[in-house]
């Protein structure tokens, strides 16, 4: 089992719409939890952490669950600007020291 | 502010032979980490140093080793280059790993 798993994708999303998607994350001592965006070719760019009691920036919103242990993103309202891929990324200490392991990506594709 | 940046951006390197790569930490990050990202994949936890010191290792062979540098620069050594070395290499810097990383734009190894 990956220690951090997205579903791949793609989804398509018509402009305007609402998409949320999960990840799921197997170490329970993980610490700190983000989603970063990544545009083809580009490098990672960090979207927003995520918290416990969940938080918003604009359009987007996170949630963290640490007991069943998956983090969502939701995307309200999307732009065609929102197309990308969107890592989900879990900071957390196992035995080689602290670690940051980032799942596989979620594609979006923003259609007018 | 200054971001991260990583030289060079491309390289063409043979199967046997040895590289190394550079990273200059955004201004004020003390914590610089390595990725190795393949075509289509999430990127993947080489290591990460604090203060000149590896502080987290992920599944990658001993030939795959690093440096920190005083002012916070880095370096990552690959020797004995296989063909599946070949991905896109990201370097990230933090001051507190729980706000985040910010990625430098990479660079694109080539092994044939």
């Amino acid at each position: 089992r990956k220690e951090v798993e997205q579903d791949p994708g793609p989804f398509n999303v018509p402009e305007g719409a609402t998409v949320a998607f999960n990840c799921t994350y197997s170490n329970s001592a993980s610490q700190s939890f983000f989603w970063y965006r990544q545009d083809c070719r580009k490098e990672p760019k960090l979207l927003m952490s995520v918290y416990s009691s969940g938080n918003e920036d604009g359009r987007f919103t996170a949630q963290l669950n640490r007991a069943s242990q998956y983090i969502s993103l939701l995307i309200r309202d999307s732009k065609l600007s929102d197309s990308a891929t969107y890592l989900c990324v879990v900071n957390g200490e196992g035995a080689a020291g602290n670690k940051l392991t980032f799942g596989g990506g979620t594609r979006v594709l923003v259609k007018p | 502010e200054t971001g991260v940046t990583q030289s060079p951006t491309h390289l063409i390197k043979t199967r046997g032979q040895q590289v190394t790569l550079r990273c200059s930490s955004q201004s004020g990050h003390n914590t610089v980490s390595w990725y190795q990202q393949a075509l289509g994949q999430g990127p993947q936890f080489i290591f990460q140093y604090y203060r000149e010191e590896e502080n987290g290792r992920g599944n990658f062979p001993p030939r795959f080793s690093g440096l920190q540098f005083p002012n916070y620069s880095s370096e990552l050594n690959v020797n004995a280059l296989e063909l599946d070395d070949s991905a896109l290499y990201l370097c990230a810097s933090t001051g507190q790993q729980n706000y985040g990383y910010t990625f430098g734009s990479g660079t694109r190894l080539t092994v044939v």
